[in-house]
């Protein structure tokens, strides 16, 4: 069974703090993707990683892909309250149009 | 603004009742994808269109009905539904395929969803 888990669930912190979320998946896949998710909202697109070894950054969020580990890390530098939000990574089964999300991780930066 | 809309924003509709949930995208994309989102859980997959042809069905209860009239319309029919159903449905629009393959390096764009209650 496909599995696609994220940790921390939960996480509080503080505003310029650097903080990493981590999303592990089962399958073998080299496309991920990172969404957020505000309150009540829609998802919006904000990272896709092709291949192992991807980086991207967007202000102050850096994804990153380790195909071989099944890892992709999601890194929070110096954190400000905009970024309070719930945090989905997501990947897509080879050769299928199914994508299975992770767990999320609702990240709340304290003022 | 979202690209992917859909409609109504809420609906309340008791467990006899028939209504039906529309999504709209106007990117020329050529998958549509309708899932189920439960309070601060991930969205779970429901149904995908590919080029207007029903290509997953994640073992979903026929009180759900699906429908792609065209590329760039989705419906979801409903009809009986339980109060577990309760929930938000997202529709999204991917780029999809040539026809020859699955060409999945794109992201989904999703609507605003609605947000639907069961009595």
């Amino acid at each position: 069974e496909l599995k696609v888990e994220q940790n921390p669930l939960f996480l509080s912190m503080q505003e310029g703090k650097n903080y990493t979320i981590y999303c592990n998946y089962s399958t073998t896949s080299d496309r991920l993707y990172w969404y957020r998710q505000d309150p009540g909202k829609s998802l919006e697109s904000l990272f896709v990683l092709l291949s192992n070894g991807a980086v991207k950054q967007e202000g102050r969020l850096m994804a990153s892909l380790d195909t071989k580990a099944r890892l992709s890390t999601l890194h929070i530098t110096a954190a400000v309250h905009d970024l309070s939000a719930t945090y989905f990574c997501a990947v897509d089964i080879r050769g299928t149009y199914k994508y299975i999300f992770g767990t999320g991780t609702r990240l709340k930066v304290l003022a | 603004d979202t690209e992917v809309t859909q409609t109504p924003k809420h609906l309340v509709m008791g467990m006899t009742n028939k209504k039906s949930l529309k999504c709209e995208q106007h990117m020329g994309h050529r998958a549509m994808y309708w899932y189920k989102q439960k309070a601060k859980k991930p969205p779970e997959l429901m149904f995908v269109y590919s080029y207007e042809k029903l290509s997953i069905n994640e073992s979903v209860p026929s009180r759900f009905s699906p429908e792609c009239p065209n590329s760039s319309l989705l419906n979801l029919h409903l009809h009986a539904l339980q109060p577990e159903d309760s929930a938000l449905y997202l529709c999204a629009s991917s780029q999809g395929g040539t026809g020859q393959g699955v060409l999945s390096n794109q992201p989904q764009h999703f609507g605003d969803g609605t947000r639907l209650s069961i009595l």
